[in-house]
């Protein structure tokens, strides 16, 4: 089956430092990616719909210039959280998808903490 | 616009018991549907997916869900539920030519012993 990998699978960073979250699709070319953000027993929030080559589509309240997304290649994504905030604190989810009637494959997310 | 419902924030069932999760779609097109699996901090994993195929799709884990047009349903079923199944559970929706994937709120299944 299609596998995405994503690093590093949790961080402690200190506020107003950067962190950069990679997500890679291992055995297949990711078409798009998505980047979600889950809040604890929460559902999924999508942050941004990324292609290969273009600027990210950003969802709406979703500051662009702090989470900065890189999709450099068709295999790999990048998530920068900038000048991060404890309120930035949360579980970041990737996924990739091939073709149009093909399932999200996810990552298995990213905990990030601020302090 | 597209929209997914669950009906039941929890849902506990003993081990053995017949396994239901309920999720109603909104949806102008014909969608493609998903249910989604999810372990504690972890990423999410696909249990089954609907695609304008059959109606009554298996998927992993002994799951199935039944496309019902007509209810504008995909509720997700067990016959016999294990411990191991204990977990949360994602109802997605996303219209055919296109990407963007909508979930639902989640169901926390428990099992019983």
């Amino acid at each position: 089956g299609a596998v995405v990998s994503q690093h590093p699978s949790w961080v402690i960073c200190k506020s107003g430092t950067s962190v950069k979250i990679e997500c890679r699709s291992l055995d297949f070319q990711a078409t798009t990616m998505f980047w979600y953000r889950q809040f604890p027993k929460q559902s999924l929030m999508l942050m941004a719909t990324s292609n290969e080559g273009s600027k990210a589509t950003y969802e709406q309240g979703v500051e662009k210039d702090k989470f900065l997304i890189n999709h450099a290649s068709l295999t790999l994504s990048t998530l920068t959280v900038t000048s991060a905030h404890p309120e930035d604190s949360s579980f970041y989810i990737c996924s990739g998808v091939q073709e149009d009637n093909s399932p999200l494959h996810f990552g298995n997310g990213t905990r990030l903490t601020v302090t | 616009a597209q929209s997914v419902t669950q009906l039941g924030s929890h849902v506990s069932v003993s081990e053995g018991a017949l396994v239901l999760l309920r999720c109603n779609y909104s949806s102008s097109v014909p969608p493609y549907l998903f249910w989604y699996v999810q372990y504690p901090n972890q990423g999410l994993q696909l249990l089954l997916k609907y695609t304008s195929a059959a109606t009554l799709v298996k998927g992993i884990n002994g799951f199935e869900a039944e496309f019902k047009k007509s209810e504008t349903s995909f509720h997700l079923t067990k016959p016999s539920a294990h411990m191991s199944d204990a977990a949360e559970y994602f109802c997605a929706v996303r219209h055919t030519g296109g990407f963007k994937t909508i979930f639902g709120a989640g169901t926390r299944l428990f099992v019983k012993a």
